[in-house]
């Protein structure tokens, strides 16, 4: 019954290959977003969507495009990957995108993505 | 812009040494503050949170309290475990859809 789950869990592959990243929630979540964690451990925000609506995106390049089919699922595109790319990307859920204060956010397992 | 800064690591203890990681956050409101851990190999965990001022997040023997006069979020655990080496990350954000703004990590190490 895992609540935020991704595919693959690591990803090998060729500098200039395009490859995607799947994450899926069943928390009944309204809000998904992707975080790439650099070497350094280092996390930072790429893109956040709700309710199949691109709400974020940050300084991100775009080869990066994040794609939304339903609620439950936010997938990451990656074209021309570049050695710059290797990281942990993990996706992540929160339950609205309204009302006070700030709702959890649940992050899946993550991927580990290495470029040659 | 939003910021967090903790203390960086690693931090090393010895088993049953009492714990404090520092947090400090920048931002134009009053975020919700959080701390996640992150074990070897696996992803992110939520340890604890607040939401506004003077409230005090607590699990698994960590504590860590909303200070709003310096928005702090320091994490503290009376006397740590072996099984508690990870790294601990302090997070904020300012609710809605927005991303959390993390801390660089702080690296813990209990040596038996």
């Amino acid at each position: 019954d895992t609540a935020v789950s991704q595919t693959p869990k690591y990803l090998v592959t060729q500098m200039g290959n395009d490859k995607s990243i799947k994450c899926e929630q069943n928390l009944g979540h309204d809000t998904m977003y992707w975080y790439k964690q650099d070497s350094k451990k280092f996390l930072k925000i790429m893109f956040s969507y709700n309710n199949k609506e691109l709400i974020i995106n940050e300084t991100v390049p775009n080869r990066f495009s994040p794609k939304s089919p339903d609620k439950a699922h936010l997938n990451l595109h990656i074209n021309s990957l570049e050695l710059g790319d290797s990281a942990v990307y993990f996706c992540a859920s929160s339950l609205s995108t309204t009302g006070t204060g700030a709702d959890t956010q649940y992050f899946g397992p993550g991927t580990r993505l290495t470029v040659l | 812009g939003n910021s967090v800064t903790q203390m960086e690591g690693p931090v090393t203890l010895s088993e049953e040494a009492f714990l404090t990681i520092n947090c400090t956050y920048t931002a134009t409101g009053y975020p919700s503050l959080f701390w996640y851990v992150q074990y070897p190999g696996e992803g992110l965990q939520l340890l604890l949170k607040a939401t506004k001022a003077d409230d005090k997040g607590s699990n698994k023997g960590f504590e860590a309290t909303y200070r709003k006069e310096t928005t702090s979020f320091h994490l503290e655990k009376g006397s740590v475990q072996v099984s508690d080496s990870a790294v601990y990350f302090c997070a904020g954000t300012g609710g809605g859809a927005d991303g959390l703004t993390f801390g660089k990590g702080t690296h813990l190490i209990i040596q038996p």
